[in-house]
This record gives structure tokens, sequence and C-alpha cells, in this order.
């Protein structure tokens, strides 16, 4: 069983535009990440966001915790050409990934 | 190159046959996961080692799936009598928590299996 789940499964927005994209969890969690996975690669780390925090930022992405919730987003600003891919969430419980969310980015 | 590199990168085989793949992780990563992706879904755990012992396995991997990492280095994975339900990307991942206390997986390309 997936221990995350991606909403929505896809999304497509113009260049310039912010991506939200969120993910849902069943069981308490120590941390959460979020992955990205190009199109026919492995997938590349890109933020993670401990329990006892509300709220993370690393350039472009903001990531929030939601604990009593069990859920996450991941916020992409500004997007670009270069962020489309899948995005995944997981967490700490044998790293199980959900069906990850398919963002496209319309030039 | 001190990624984790997967070999080969595609696989194209008949049903019935038998398919071993290899990861090599980055040196100093002492656990390794292997999972399986088909197309639109999201990675599915198949198995990891710390060093040379196998923790876990998952009720996805069938007998005919075998995974060793005899030296707690590269890990083979293999599967006996293909189906045509096996085709998909093999991912290998690498992580180090004894050094980093949060883990944080690194991936390979992926082996992209086809079952003819």
């Amino acid at each position: 069983s997936q221990q995350g789940e991606e909403d929505p499964q896809a999304l497509s927005i113009q260049e310039g535009e912010n991506a939200t994209m969120n993910c849902s969890y069943k069981t308490s969690i120590n941390n959460l990440q979020w992955y990205r996975q190009n199109s026919g690669r492995g997938l590349v780390h890109l933020i993670l966001i401990r329990s006892n925090e509300r709220e993370k930022h690393s350039g472009r992405l903001r990531v929030t915790l939601d604990t009593s919730k069990k859920s996450s987003s991941l916020l992409i600003t500004a997007s670009r050409a270069a962020d489309t891919a899948s995005y995944f969430c997981a967490t700490d419980d044998k790293i199980i990934f959900g069906k990850g969310t398919r963002l496209h980015i319309l030039p | 190159d001190t990624g984790v590199s997967q070999d080969p990168r595609h696989k194209i085989t008949k049903r019935g046959q038998n398919v071993t793949f290899r990861c090599d992780p980055i040196s100093e990563h002492n656990r390794l996961y292997w999972y399986r992706q088909t197309l639109g879904q999201g990675p599915e755990f198949l198995t990891y080692f710390q060093n040379e012992a196998q923790l876990e396995k998952s009720r996805l991997l069938s007998d005919r799936f075998s995974a060793e990492r005899p030296k707690g280095s590269f890990s083979t994975l293999e599967i006996q009598r293909t189906e045509q339900g096996d085709s998909a990307m093999y991912l290998c991942a690498s992580s180090s928590p004894d050094r980093d206390p949060i883990e944080k997986l690194f991936f390979g390309s992926g082996t992209q299996l086809s079952v003819l």
C-alpha cells in the first residue's frame, strides 16, 4: 500500500505561473520528502520537511506540512519549462512513494 | 561520476528468460533500495539492504525475484522466468542514514525492462 498520495494526478499551467500540488499520508511521520522525476529518469530529492516544521523554503520551492490533517503541499513559484516532471512525496516509513503529480508547464 | 549507476539502461527479453540487473550505489552509502515503476505510477518498493543484509522484502517480490548484495557494495536483482507483467522500470537508490540522520535517497537512472 502507498503511504503518500499526491493530488492532483496531473496539472498543466502556463510558464511563469505558480504550481501547487498536495500530498496526503496515513500514519504518523518524522519527516516528509518531495522528489522530482523527469521522464525516463530516476528521482531527484527536492526538499525535506520535519514533523515539527510547518513551512520550509528552498529557492522557488515552498513546502508546508499539516500533521493534524496528515497533508503536505509543494508550491513551485514562477514555473519554468524545466519544471515539467512528475513530483512525488515520500514519508520516512520505508520511503514509500505515492503515484505522483505530473506537472506540465506550457510555453 | 560518483552517483548511483545501473546497468543495463534497457533490456529486452523474451517471456520465460531470466534477466539480471546491476546497481552500483554511491560508495559510502550502506543502504540500498530496489523499486519497480510502471508507466504513470510511482515507484513501488521491492526490497532494501543494510550493508549485505536484506532487511525487508515487499510482498510484490515473488519467488521469481531475488536480490543480492554480497559484499555490501553493488547489488543485483534477478528475475527468473520473466512474464510480460514484469515489464517496468527498475530503479535502484542508495542512502547513508548513518551519516545523514534524515534519510534521503539518491536514485540511479533505472533499467527499463521490456518482456516480449
